[in-house]
């Protein structure tokens, strides 16, 4: 089944803490991207990356960091947890060749607690 | 920069017609994607609108207006299941990134 898994689902954790959560597609997509979810702001798009070894900042990139050695994986790194970083995380995945419609494939989501 | 107007919540009855708008100011985007999402969940696909119009799949329908700005997602005979948040989306960027509205609640009631 074509998916895009994220883990874990559910993490709280303490201020400073290093953390990382893990993205995978099985898609063969070059692209993913990681978005966070807040009440009455929406997804905003924290990192993206067009292929393996080549990352960008989205719009909200501070207090994060990803890495992109395979194709598959694009795990999300947050050295130093702060609570503002409390939210839903979800991973993305696409093939801009697919029907022409650039549609994203979303993964389950990770919700985050930083105390 | 882009800005994306939804409303936040909106409530309908089974069975009946609803349309949810979505206003944006933007100097350019490829297009127009509408999402669906429960609670807690991913959210999913619904459609993409690249040119001015009316695209119809099933009991959803998008139509968009690049000169006004405007867009609205269209939901018919109405079902409880149908109460989600819907996402307006901007495609831009080169097709990097998606620039998502705040998202519109729907809670359909019998």
């Amino acid at each position: 089944e074509a998916q895009v898994t994220q883990n874990p689902r559910y993490l709280i954790t303490v201020t400073g803490k290093k953390l990382t959560v893990t993205c995978s597609q099985n898609m063969n997509h070059e692209y993913m991207s990681w978005y966070r979810q807040d009440p009455g702001l929406g997804l905003r798009q924290i990192y993206y990356s067009m292929n393996v070894e080549v990352t960008d900042k989205g719009d909200v990139p501070e207090g994060y960091k990803v890495s992109r050695k395979e194709k598959r994986n694009f795990p999300l790194i947050l050295e130093s947890p702060s609570p503002n970083q409390t939210s839903l995380y979800f991973c993305a995945s696409k093939d801009p060749r697919d029907r022409g419609y650039n549609e994203q494939f979303f993964g389950p989501g990770t919700r985050l607690t930083v105390l | 920069g882009q800005n994306i107007d939804q409303p936040t919540e909106m409530t309908a009855t089974e069975g009946a017609i609803v349309q949810i708008n979505c206003t944006y100011q933007t100097s350019g985007f490829n297009g127009l994607f509408w999402y669906q999402q429960h609670a807690g969940e991913a959210p999913t696909f619904l459609s993409y609108n690249v040119l001015d119009g009316l695209e119809e799949k099933g009991r959803f329908s998008s139509f968009l207006s690049r000169s006004k700005g405007y867009s609205y997602l269209l939901l018919k005979e109405l079902q409880m299941k149908d109460s989600a948040s819907y996402l307006c989306a901007l495609n831009s960027g080169g097709y990097n990134k998606l620039i998502f509205g705040a998202g519109t609640r729907l809670a359909v009631h019998p």
